[in-house]
């Protein structure tokens, strides 16, 4: 597709479910990124990938949260044992590079609104 | 890392020139300045980016001063669909947003 896909657009998940979110970068675009935002406030880093490897995830809250990108595309963001505070909105970003001193741009979706009930 | 400050929020009026000045008094010397527009339920969209003296797009112009501890982001001419958040970032690859500026678009 022409821009970042995230699927799905809304979940709605039971407190203590797992729960899957993907994304799907830009063609090509080798650093991929997640964040949350909540109501009101900024995105908030989770992790950055270059390739396949995560090469910064000190955004991830705790241990329930993973992500993976196993052939350095699409990325999973996983979600285990899911809290009432883990509702947000989760958004993820390409870029053609991601490497230091000129960021480049980055690309975000539209995101997947998360509710854990 | 470089802290970021803006204001949180600011008032115009349609077809007035905006400013939105961005404080990172200890940005590193490899580190760019760039600056995004977000929309609600949208994600973030990149307006534009910078190292030192002005630059220009069709969208918006960004001030650097020499000691680049500021920057300033200038809209021409805003319209009702400026009506937005814009986030201020400094950094290298791990991009943090700040609280942004809620701009209000008045008619």
């Amino acid at each position: 597709g022409a821009g970042v896909s995230q699927t799905p657009s809304n979940k709605v998940t039971e407190k203590g479910k797992y729960v899957e979110l993907r994304c799907d970068p830009i063609s090509g675009h080798t650093a991929l990124y997640w964040y949350r935002q909540s109501l009101g406030q900024g995105p908030e880093f989770l992790i950055y990938f270059q390739g396949t490897g995560a090469a910064d995830d000190s955004g991830l809250p705790n241990d329930r949260f993973f992500a993976v990108r196993p052939e350095g595309s699409v990325s999973t963001l996983k979600i285990q044992r899911t809290e009432r505070g883990d509702s947000a909105v989760y958004l993820c970003a390409s870029s053609l590079t991601g490497g230091r001193g000129n960021t480049g741009e980055l690309f975000f979706g539209e995101g997947s609104r998360l509710t854990v009930l | 890392l470089a802290k970021t400050t803006q204001p949180i929020s600011m008032d115009s009026y349609e077809g007035q020139e905006v400013n939105i000045t961005c404080s990172h008094n200890n940005i590193a010397t490899n580190d760019y300045i760039t600056w995004y527009q977000q929309f609600p339920s949208q994600g973030p969209r990149f307006i534009i980016q910078g190292y030192k003296t002005k630059v220009t797009n069709e969208v918006a112009s960004l001030f650097i001063p020499a000691d680049r501890k500021s920057s300033t982001l200038s809209l021409p001419r805003v319209s009702l669909s400026d009506t937005a958040v814009y986030y201020c970032l400094v950094g290298d690859t791990q991009i943090i947003f700040g609280k942004g500026t809620r701009l209000h678009i008045l008619p």
